[in-house]
């Protein structure tokens, strides 16, 4: 089976850099994604992880351990549009199995 | 389109009904996903086309739920007799193929009274 953790919300101020975990026990693995999803609107892509280590994508970095069954999301410079849930998603072949998403609210 | 669009973009129908949501994936992308994302919770993978291979239907929760596609545009899920459990926002995604990232639409909204 898939089990995805990740918290149900963070709030952080206008400005400030915050970090969403997600820890995942997954039969297969083939990358970890981090989509993006405001109120109402579809997912958005974000990030791929598949090797251990950081990719940086301009405000938003991610990170993998595919040891420890962990990533994080890492926000900087946080701005109002940035409030959304944000999944994590494990694929194995070509399944997508996902957290229940983390709401993020930014406060000015 | 540019993009993933999906019809209705909002469904309300009585217990009992049957609905059908239409997916149109974006041209050339030979896998279709649909999930499910009931409020509160992760998207579930229902169902997943590949080409002109047999479907993947092993996240179907009942025998009430099906889907079809034609060759590798248009999908429709169908849900007869559709129970108050089946309220949710019904998301397709579609990509290259297999391995290609997923890209979504923006779901559709069903409310079963």
């Amino acid at each position: 089976g898939q089990n995805i953790d990740q918290p149900t919300e963070m709030t952080a101020t206008e400005g400030a850099i915050v970090q969403i975990n997600c820890t995942y026990q997954t039969s297969g693995f083939n990358g970890l994604f981090w989509y993006q999803q405001h109120a109402g609107e579809a997912p958005t892509f974000l990030s791929y992880n598949v090797l251990d280590g950081l990719e940086e994508k301009g405000r938003f970095s991610s990170f993998l351990s595919r040891s420890k069954g962990y990533s994080y999301l890492l926000l900087k410079e946080l701005q109002m549009k940035d409030s959304a849930s944000y999944l994590c998603a494990v694929k194995d072949d070509y399944k997508l199995s996902f957290g229940a998403g983390t709401t993020v609210t930014v406060r000015a | 389109g540019a993009g993933v669009s999906q019809s209705p973009s909002n469904k309300v129908t009585e217990k009992g009904k049957d609905v059908e949501l239409r997916c149109d994936p974006i041209s050339g992308h030979t896998a279709l996903y649909w999930y499910r994302q009931r409020l509160g919770q992760g998207l579930e993978f229902l169902i997943y086309f590949q080409g002109n291979s047999a479907p993947d239907k092993s996240g179907l929760p009942s025998d009430r739920f099906s889907a079809e596609r034609t060759g590798e545009s248009v999908s429709t899920l169908t849900i007869q007799r559709t129970q108050q459990e089946d309220s949710a926002v019904y998301l397709c995604a579609s990509s290259l193929a297999r391995w290609n990232e997923q890209f979504f639409g923006p779901g559709t909204r069903l409310t079963v009274l």
